[in-house]
This record gives C-alpha cells, sequence and structure tokens, in this order.
C-alpha cells in the first residue's frame, strides 16, 4: 500500500529566509504524481506544486521548488524569501487514482 | 479561486441523523473525489466518482455513499451519523483520462470545505 510520512510536525522561518519541508512515501508504482498542498486556517486546500514521477527535472513555482528523488521516495518542498502568507499547514501527497496525504507539517513564519 | 464550490459552509447534526453535503466542480472536471479530515490530521479519501459512477472507494462503511450529475455536480451522503464523523469534508474535482484502460488524473482541485458537528 501506498504511504505518505512527513517527519516534522512543525517548523518555523524568518521572514525572507529559506526553510525545508521533508516528504518521503512508498510506493511499488512508476508512474505516478506528487503534490504539495498549502491549507491556512481557513483550511483551503491550495494547489503549492506538483511533480510528475517521470520526469527528472525538479518542479519550479516562483519561490517554490521540490528536490525530488525517485529512488529514494523523497520529495521536499523548498520555500524560499519565506512570507508571512506563508504560514499554514503544508501537505505532501502522492497520486495515482487517489490522493494519499501525509499528516502535514505546519509551518510558521517571523517576522 | 479553484472554481469548486461546496455547500453549506457550517452544519451541526445529531448522532442518528442523516445529512447530505454538495460540491458544484470546475466546468470540464469529469471526475470528483471526497475526502474527510478530521481535526489535526491529512485528508482520508472516501470515494471518487467519474462520469456519474462509483470509480474507487477508501475505508469509508456503506453508509457513506455518494452521487455524481451530469451538470458538474456531486452529492455526498452521510447516513446514522456517529460522533467520530465530525470532520472537515472536502471535495475535489479533476479531469481522468483512460488511456488504453488505465487512468490518468490530473490534478486535484479543492472546495472550500463543509465543516460538520456531529452532537
Amino acid at each position: 500500500a501506498q504511504t505518505v510520512t512527513q517527519s516534522q510536525p512543525e517548523m518555523s522561518v524568518q521572514e525572507a529566509e529559506t526553510v525545508t519541508l521533508s516528504c518521503t512515501y512508498d510506493t511499488s508504482e512508476s508512474d505516478y504524481y506528487l503534490f504539495w498542498y498549502k491549507q491556512p486556517p481557513s483550511r483551503q486546500m491550495i494547489l503549492v506544486i506538483r511533480q510528475e514521477a517521470y520526469k527528472q527535472q525538479n518542479a519550479t513555482e516562483n519561490r517554490f521548488s521540490v528536490n525530488f528523488q525517485k529512488a529514494a521516495k523523497s520529495f521536499s518542498l523548498k520555500i524560499s524569501d519565506s512570507q508571512l502568507g506563508d504560514a499554514a499547514m503544508y501537505f505532501c501527497a502522492y497520486n495515482t487514482d487517489k490522493l494519499i496525504f501525509g499528516t502535514g507539517t505546519r509551518l510558521q513564519v517571523f517576522p | 479561486e479553484t472554481g469548486v464550490t461546496q455547500s453549506p459552509t457550517h452544519l451541526i447534526k445529531t448522532r442518528g441523523q442523516q445529512v447530505t453535503l454538495r460540491c458544484s466542480s470546475q466546468s470540464g472536471h469529469n471526475t470528483v473525489s471526497w475526502y474527510q479530515q478530521a481535526l489535526g490530521q491529512g485528508p482520508q479519501f472516501i470515494f471518487q466518482y467519474y462520469r456519474e459512477e462509483e470509480n474507487g472507494r477508501g475505508n469509508f462503511p456503506p453508509r457513506f455513499s455518494g452521487l455524481q450529475f451530469p451538470n458538474y455536480s456531486s452529492e455526498l451522503n452521510v447516513n446514522a451519523l456517529e460522533l467520530d464523523d465530525s470532520a472537515l469534508y472536502l471535495c475535489a474535482s479533476s479531469l481522468l483520462w483512460v488511456v488504453r484502460g488505465e487512468g490518468i488524473q490530473e490534478t486535484q482541485y479543492f472546495g472550500p470545505g463543509t465543516r460538520l458537528l456531529v452532537l
């Protein structure tokens, strides 16, 4: 069965600094998608970034980038130039036909 | 804005009652998935509907049922409510491609959720 593990329940970062959130997953599939979703206090689940497993190039979306290591089954999220609005729960998710979520990492951003 | 809406935003029910939650998907999306998110947890997959038929189910009992309609709307029904059903219920719409018998699902976009409290 596929599983997703986020080993950091909480992280904190100072405004304008860089932070990396960790995620590992377990699967026997070769084709799949990985996502990072952000959930602010409003609890709306917002897509941050997506990575296709067949692509070797790491995905990037403005200040957000991933380090995808397929062999190690690792998918970390790097947030550069952190902003106060980045404070939220971040969920890593694995997808074939359904999304399997990790338990989340709460990110605090300090001014 | 994801273009996915849910109603109602909040709901209070008592144990044993039945509830219907509604979702309106993005135009053109043929798949809707429902998730339950308990406080402090990640979302758990309930089931998915593709072209108005159930297309996968998580570890939820049969009292959780759903419907998907041709007009991009869908429902989640829960019978005989239990206290543990208190949670945020999220729907997500997406486009599912079937290529040579295999499903390839694009990104799921989430609605704002319905908060259900069972007393």
